[in-house]
């Protein structure tokens, strides 16, 4: 993989059920992975940054993990909710190009009721 | 604490024209990155400000050039605008270079439409 890579691109989901997406990156020279909610109008809102092989974050109903050695990370929902309608963007950072995001295009998430 | 500002919201240029849009970074943060988010693509890093000097740049041509001032506020020129340009431009702000884990703040962007 030279680039990162999300799938799927779109994503519909009923209320209350559990969804999860992935992030592929390449993983040589990995630093960071970060992923961020982002809701249509508003500013990019950032919910992890990982940076250890293994790593699991946990915010509220949304987890994930960091595979670096593979070169993936997986976003989950736990009994997503309307206000989880949202575009989830993952974005890597290299130990020779620190500050520099290279983004995925996002995995669109869509909850109804 | 206030966070990411930019203005304007929206604008409208016709093609060669050239634009200047401005980022107001968060309280406290020194460095300052530009992204290019084209229809259907992820934002393309365009290039980082870190104390009023540039660090660092993506693949962009020189048309595409930047300023930081002594508060860390950062403004994106563009001359010679083409069709292509039509995108919506993020900043983003971070406390520094040194240490922490690359984390930035993001404004809400500003939407360029190029006719």
């Amino acid at each position: 993989i030279l680039n990162v890579e999300q799938s799927p691109q779109s994503l519909h989901v009923q209320e209350g059920d559990s969804t999860n997406f992935t992030c592929s990156f390449p993983s040589s020279n990995f630093y960071a992975l970060h992923w961020y909610r982002w809701e249509t109008a508003k500013s990019p809102e950032a919910l992890f940054v990982m940076t250890l092989n293994g790593d699991e974050k946990k915010k509220g109903r949304i987890s994930a993990t960091l595979n670096t050695k593979e070169g993936y990370s997986y976003l989950y929902i736990k009994g997503s909710q309307p206000e989880d309608s949202a575009t989830y963007l993952c974005a890597f950072m290299t130990t020779d190009s620190w500050g520099k995001l290279q983004f995925g295009a996002g995995t669109q998430v869509v909850v109804t009721p | 604490e206030t966070g990411v500002t930019q203005s304007p919201t929206h604008l409208i240029k016709t093609r060669g024209q050239q634009v200047t849009l401005r980022c107001s970074s968060q309280s406290g943060h020194n460095t300052v990155s530009w992204y290019q988010q084209a229809l259907g693509q992820g934002p393309q890093f365009i290039f980082q400000y870190y104390r009023e000097e540039e660090n660092g740049r993506g693949n962009f041509p020189p048309r595409f050039s930047g300023l930081q001032f002594p508060n860390y506020s950062s403004e994106l020129n563009v001359n010679a605008l083409e069709l292509d340009d039509s995108a919506l431009y993020l900043c983003a702000s971070s406390p520094g270079l040194a240490g922490g884990r690359g984390e930035q703040f993001f404004g809400p962007g500003t939407r360029l439409t190029v006719l």
